[in-house]
């Protein structure tokens, strides 16, 4: 298996623009989340889904933040607006459970890193 | 809600020499802990986890981590540096098996040759 895949790996845009960030988790993997990592804050989980379904997105900062699961191959995170300060990198995940159920551990892809202008 | 603490955003230690990343966590129930490492460019990569069996936990590329109910700790621990070690490290908490994971601020380490 490749692992999971980002895209892009590198995204420069301007404030006020859309941004779509992509993701295919490893295959057969039932949950995938959305981390985000600054220096200021370290690694923030945004969301999560357990097939397909989002279960869990507390921690998505605002309304500009939207996540989506089509199907169990892919999944999008889009910000729009984008602004200055959404400038990170954001790292994709799956895992085949949470946390130890099934002893698992969760697979990180390589990360999009996002610069906002 | 649970949390970890890593003492020391920075860490340098000689080539050769021992590794002690320290980690606290805080939480209502027993823990399930986690190492993470994560080299330049990369996502992170599960170095260890404790699961409430064995407190003394060995992982990958030589890294062990003890659990310590009494100090609400989980250090990580290495006897001999190597050049490539240098990485970020975070240990992580999650409070129960069907329970997600919080991930602490990380701790860089330097190896000095």
């Amino acid at each position: 298996d490749a692992g999971v895949i980002q895209s892009p790996r590198h995204e420069v845009t301007e404030m006020g623009q859309e941004v779509t960030l992509r993701c295919k988790p490893i295959s057969g993997h039932d949950y995938l989340f959305w981390y985000r990592q600054t220096m200021m804050r370290g690694l923030e989980l945004l969301i999560y889904f357990n097939n397909n379904v989002p279960i869990d997105d507390s921690g998505m900062p605002e309304d500009r933040f939207s996540a989506k699961m089509p199907n169990a191959s892919f999944s999008t995170l889009k910000i729009q607006p984008s602004e200055p300060r959404d400038s990170a990198v954001y790292f994709c995940a799956s895992s085949l459970g949470l946390a130890v159920a099934l002893y698992n551990e969760q697979f990180f892809g390589p990360g999009t890193r996002l610069t906002v202008l | 809600a649970q949390s970890v603490t890593q003492l020391g955003s920075h860490v340098s230690v000689s080539e050769g020499a021992l590794v002690l990343l320290r980690c606290n966590y805080s939480s209502s129930v027993p823990p399930y802990l986690f190492w993470y490492v994560q080299y330049p460019n990369q996502g992170l990569q599960l170095l260890l986890k404790y699961t409430s069996a064995a407190t003394l936990v060995k992982g990958i590329n030589g890294f062990e981590a003890e659990f310590k109910k009494s100090e609400t700790s989980f250090h990580l621990t290495k006897p001999s540096a190597h050049m490539s070690d240098a990485a970020e490290y975070f240990c992580a908490v999650s409070e129960g098996r069907d329970d997600k994971i919080i991930f602490g601020k990380g701790t860089r380490l330097h190896i000095l040759p």
